[in-house]
């Protein structure tokens, strides 16, 4: 149980469009996700806190519309790099804690690698 | 401030050697902890975590943790490391209401045959 998947696994854009990147939860609801980026041979970086039915919470730091999460239901959030630059190429990683039972706890999904050209 | 600091940044153990990894953390409240593994091409796996009642939690994979309050430490350990272990390990605190992580920076394991 409590399996989150990330879809694409790798992306390979050109500078100046725009990246999609689903995470769903696939055997339980979240009302909370999050979006994390990591570094090569780094720890994550909190992007943002998406809330289903209302907007993200971003950290400081992290540009909202570059960056734009949507958490449409209760088992998916999106994350939309918007007009894409080689300094965006990064892992980034979601992940979900489960609204029953409440655990508190994040389950990671497998991230998606955008190489940005 | 709140902040995970994991003193190790790389550590090479013999197969069948046992291992701790050590995990500080600075945290007013009663803290919520967990570590996570990641290997190679893969997400992070939830090994352990620490909400309350006894100290010694044990997690997947034969690893355990002690929670030290006094110390301000929540330590991974494993008594007979396997050459699968060779991973990323993470530590991190949660935080706030909504109880985002604090991250500590990462121990690599590398396990010598």
């Amino acid at each position: 149980g409590a399996v989150v998947s990330q879809h694409p696994s790798r992306v390979i854009c050109k500078s100046g469009t725009s990246v999609k990147i689903e995470c769903r939860s696939l055997d339980f609801q979240a009302t909370t996700m999050f979006w994390y980026r990591q570094f090569p041979k780094q720890s994550l970086m909190l992007m943002a806190t998406s809330n289903e039915g209302s907007k993200a919470t971003y950290e400081q730091g992290v540009e909202k519309d570059k960056f734009l999460i949507n958490h449409a239901s209760l088992t998916l959030s999106t994350l939309t790099v918007t007009s894409a630059h080689p300094e965006d190429s990064s892992f980034y990683i979601c992940s979900a804690s489960p609204d029953r039972p409440s655990t508190d706890t994040q389950y990671f999904g497998p991230g998606t690698r955008l190489t940005v050209l | 401030a709140q902040s995970v600091t994991q003193p190790d940044i790389h550590i090479t153990v013999s197969e069948g050697a046992s291992l701790e990894l050590r995990c500080n953390y600075s945290y007013g409240a009663t803290p919520y902890l967990f570590w996570y593994v990641q290997s190679p091409g893969q997400g992070l796996q939830l090994l352990l975590k620490y909400f309350s009642g006894d100290t010694l939690v044990q997690g997947i994979k034969g690893f355990e943790a002690e929670f030290k309050r006094s110390q301000s430490s929540f330590n991974l350990r494993k008594p007979s490391v396997h050459w699968s272990d060779a991973a990323e390990y993470f530590c991190a605190v949660g935080a706030g209401n909504n109880r985002k992580l604090i991250w500590g920076l990462g121990t690599s394991l590398a396990v010598n045959p």
